[in-house]
């Protein structure tokens, strides 16, 4: 099992422009979230899934959006980056209630 | 909405000191979760309490889970080198499905 994956592990990206960060899992997890991570903020919950077709907002939904098509798939867009987007992003996903994986992250400098 | 906090940000101890991070919600929990990140690493999971009440070991490390379900801590005895880390504890609320993460608790290990 190769767990949960994002692409790409770096990205720069100019103001404005759009980009999709992928995650995937071999799980077959019901349960997959993003994350971003900024020095002294911890992990702040971005949107979450319970299932495919499900999505909900977290904590900092704002400019950001994602789709649950298939179990195995949760990808995040950026539609117009901001330099406050700057940050390192981790997917997470689980069965319903346990053991949050993570993946490696990806980490994202908007200029 | 739900807010989990945890203090204290940083600790430095001497290496054989105990340390102790300590993690608050605004909201009554179904579970609480504890993670750890290396510097420049992804959260790996470490336990879950669900019970009120609820204390785990895991050799050196002692979790529990208050009664009223809206706090925990994380107690570390006679550290070593290797419990550098950011420690974090996240809460899922009764009636969301959302995961909130604490802003962490750095712990620094002098040898």
């Amino acid at each position: 099992n190769a767990g949960v994956t994002q692409t790409p592990k770096f990205q720069v990206l100019k103001t404005g422009q759009s980009m999709t960060l992928q995650c995937a899992q071999d799980m077959n997890h019901e349960y997959m979230s993003w994350y971003r991570q900024d020095p002294g903020m911890g992990l702040r919950l971005i949107h979450y899934s319970v299932g495919a077709g499900i999505t909900d907002q977290g904590e900092v939904p704002n400019g950001y959006n994602v789709s649950r098509s298939t179990t195995e798939d949760f990808p995040l867009r950026l539609l117009s980056a901001a330099p406050s987007q700057t940050s390192v992003y981790f997917c997470a996903s689980s069965y319903h209630n346990g053991e949050q994986y993570f993946g490696p992250g990806t980490r994202l400098t908007v200029t | 909405g739900q807010q989990v906090m945890q203090i204290p940000q940083y600790q430095h101890v001497q290496e054989g000191e105990d340390f102790t991070t300590y993690c608050n919600s605004s909201t009554t929990l179904s579970n609480i979760q504890w993670y750890k990140q290396r510097p420049g690493g992804h959260p790996v999971f470490l336990i879950q309490l669900v019970k009120s009440g609820e204390v785990k070991k895991q050799k050196r490390l002692t979790f529990q889970f208050g009664e009223a379900k809206k706090n925990s801590s994380l107690h570390i005895t006679a550290t070593q080198t290797t419990d550098v880390g950011t420690y974090f504890c996240a809460g899922k609320g009764r009636n969301t499905g959302k995961l909130i993460f604490g802003q962490g608790t750095t712990l620094q290990v002098k040898p």
